[in-house]
């Protein structure tokens, strides 16, 4: 089936650093992404979808300055957490979606800023 | 607004137990319903879903009917395996694939042997 390849599955970082993870669709061309966080013991809250080719399309609260979404290619969006800080430690999961594709989430990456 | 409201855990059962975990949501439209597992550690699995009124999903003895008329997808099993100790959430989305998906809370389930 479908599968959704996310990197790392986990990092740690020092504060004020930036943060880069990669979700990649391996047989499917996916022409949406979905970010979502989720804080521990809580659901997931979507904080972005992308399109390939265009701007990503932010929550409302979600800064769009200190998560950077980039989504260049029909395989692969990349979020990038600028200057993080504790505040951020947290699980993100992608999601892709293509043509006659479900969504097929990634594993997930849990950042720990310290 | 959409949203998915879902019972709160966490759920503790004996093996072989019956299961039954509730989930009802608010639409404007005619959504699609999802269950969705998740392992610790891990991320999302889609477990099953239903596309339109009274369907039935079913995946690895787990089932949900879509009753549009008490906007209810509540998720059952017959007898639960310790391996089905998770975290379940239920989530609907309008529209096709490409279209975001609204998660419930999420609720832990734990099976003692």
């Amino acid at each position: 089936g479908a599968v959704v390849s996310q990197h790392p599955s986990w990092v740690i970082c020092k504060s004020g650093t930036s943060v880069k993870i990669e979700c990649r669709s391996l047989d499917f061309q996916a022409t949406t992404m979905f970010w979502y966080r989720q804080f521990p013991k809580q659901s997931l809250m979507l904080m972005a979808t992308s399109n390939e080719g265009s701007k990503a399309t932010y929550e409302q609260g979600v800064e769009k300055d200190k998560f950077l979404i980039n989504h260049a290619s029909l395989t692969l969006s990349t979020l990038t957490v600028t200057s993080a800080h504790p505040e951020d430690s947290s699980f993100y999961i992608c999601s892709a979606s293509g043509s006659n594709q479900p969504q097929h989430f990634g594993d997930g990456t849990r950042l720990s800023i310290l | 607004g959409n949203s998915v409201t879902q019972m709160e855990g966490p759920v503790t059962l004996s093996e072989e137990a019956f299961l039954t975990i509730n989930c009802t949501y608010t639409a404007t439209g005619y959504p699609s319903l999802f269950w969705y597992v998740q392992y610790p550690g891990e991320g999302l699995q889609l477990l099953l879903k239903a596309t339109k009124a009274d369907d039935k999903g079913s995946n690895k003895g787990f089932e949900a009917t879509y009753r549009k008329e008490t906007t209810s997808f509540h998720l059952e099993k017959g007898s639960v395996q310790v391996s089905d100790s998770a975290v379940y959430f239920c989530a609907l989305s309008e529209g096709s694939s490409a279209s975001k998906i609204i998660f419930g809370s999420g609720t832990r389930l734990s099976i003692r042997p």
